[in-house]
């Protein structure tokens, strides 16, 4: 079944304790990107990646890193986490740039993250 | 980053009535997608549309692309219960990323 796997669903931390939250998609896609959902803002997006070792600046990239070292995994790392981090997160994959030529952006189930 | 604005932000509505949800902007762009969520899910595509003026139907959703291309709606006629999720629109520009309203909630109670 074609699908991206977020873990964990659910994740309590404490500010400043590094944290990986990892992406996995098994359709071959070229792109993959993570998004912060709040209440009333949609989806911003933290980072994206359009192939292997190339990665780039979202609209609200700071606080996060990411990686790309393999085509099907685009872990999400917080070096430091902060209670502004606290939010629903979400990586994505597609063939290509989302939205061009028709092209859909496949969701994971999501990441709640609480950092106390 | 372009700016789309979605309203209402919330409805709530019986079963069988119609809806209209807005996608509006300052800015041009390519094309446009209406994404639909539910609870614990991440967001499912619905249609995308690329040329102003487009109409797409999906059974009782219907999606209008505005001529210029700067806003978008979504019609949902006679909705039913499993209509309730949240709606979220996203254009795209060459050179930029998706970029997402704010989203719709809709409740349609039975």
């Amino acid at each position: 079944e074609a699908q991206v796997t977020q873990n964990p669903r659910y994740l309590i931390t404490v500010t400043g304790k590094k944290l990986t939250v990892t992406c996995s998609q098994n359709m071959n896609h070229e792109y993959m990107s993570w998004y912060r959902q709040d209440p009333g803002l949609g989806l911003r997006q933290i980072y994206y990646s359009m192939n292997v070792e190339v990665t780039d600046k979202g609209d609200v990239p700071e606080g996060y890193k990411v990686s790309r070292k393999e085509k099907r995994n685009f872990p999400l790392i917080l070096e430091s986490p902060s209670p502004n981090q606290t939010s629903l997160y979400f990586c994505a994959s597609s063939y290509r740039q989302p939205g061009f030529m028709n092209t859909e952006a496949f969701f994971g189930q999501g990441t709640r993250l609480t950092v106390v | 980053t372009q700016l789309l604005e979605q309203s209402p932000q919330f409805l709530s509505i019986q079963e069988g009535e119609n809806l209209t949800v807005y996608c509006n902007s300052s800015s041009v762009f390519s094309s446009l997608q209406w994404y639909r969520q539910e609870p614990g899910e991440g967001p499912v595509l619905l249609v995308t549309v690329v040329t102003g003026g487009e109409v797409k139907k999906l059974k009782r959703l219907t999606f209008q692309f505005g001529d210029a291309r700067k806003d978008s709606s979504l019609h949902i006629t006679a909705a039913q219960p499993g209509d309730t999720g949240l709606y979220l629109c996203a254009g795209y520009n060459a050179g930029n990323m998706l970029t997402f309203g704010g989203g719709t909630r809709l409740m349609v109670k039975p």
